[in-house]
């Protein structure tokens, strides 16, 4: 079973720039989550889509965005980048379901690292 | 809000000794508790998950950790560290099968030779 794919791997941007990664979940995850991991502040939760619709919600700004296909594959979109947004970011799957049948335990892609200038 | 706290950011142990990294979480409800490795240049890979059934939770590459709610931790665990063990180690909560996962700030595990 293909695990979680992210791209692009790395990308260069500069300030004011808008960028947009992509995620294809495992086959069969309803949910994607989007993780910035950055040395500073860890790895910080930004937001969660399932079944298309967003379910939760971290605290970023509204320059970051993102939507879920109905294939389940998520983008995230990042608009007039600073700097500080540079980071790796994250994205993982999970089945998504309530109830006891899904422990919601995350399966994590290798990450596309966004380098400012 | 729920939260999940590491104590120590860098751990250094020798190769052949015990390992144990920290990990606290806030709540007052039962949670979903888990534990992530990350090797460099790679995304988190789960290393074992606790969700209500055994307290002692074994997971892959020889690591445990044990669930004590009285003590609201769930430290995570190997009896001898190997030099693959050398990575970044998170601790992560969740309070149901559809809330967000909150991880820790990590906690980067070297093995001295």
């Amino acid at each position: 079973k293909a695990g979680v794919t992210q791209t692009p791997r790395y990308l260069i941007k500069t300030r004011g720039q808008q960028v947009t990664l992509s995620c294809s979940p495992i086959s069969g995850h309803r949910s994607v989550s989007w993780y910035q991991q950055t040395p500073g502040q860890g790895l910080q939760f930004l937001f969660e889509y399932f079944s298309e619709t967003q379910r939760n919600k971290g605290n970023f700004p509204g320059r970051f965005s993102g939507r879920q296909f109905s294939n389940s594959r998520s983008e995230m979109n990042v608009s007039t980048l600073e700097l500080g947004d540079s980071a790796l970011y994250l994205c993982a799957s999970s089945l998504g379901g309530r109830g006891s049948s899904s422990t919601g335990e995350l399966f994590f892609g290798e990450g596309s690292r966004l380098t400012v200038l | 809000a729920q939260s999940v706290t590491q104590l120590g950011s860098h751990v250094s142990v020798s190769e052949g000794a015990l390992v144990l990294l920290r990990c606290n979480y806030s709540s007052s409800v039962p949670p979903y508790l888990f534990w992530y490795v990350q090797y460099p240049n790679q995304g988190l890979q789960l290393l074992l998950k606790y969700t209500s059934a055994a307290t002692l939770v074994k997971g892959i590459n020889g690591f445990e950790a044990e669930f004590k709610k009285s003590e609201t931790s769930f430290h995570l665990t190997k009896p001898s560290a190997h030099m693959s063990d050398a990575a970044e180690y998170f601790c992560a909560v969740s309070y149901s099968s559809a809330s967000k996962i909150i991880f820790g700030s990590g906690t980067r595990l070297s093995i001295r030779p």
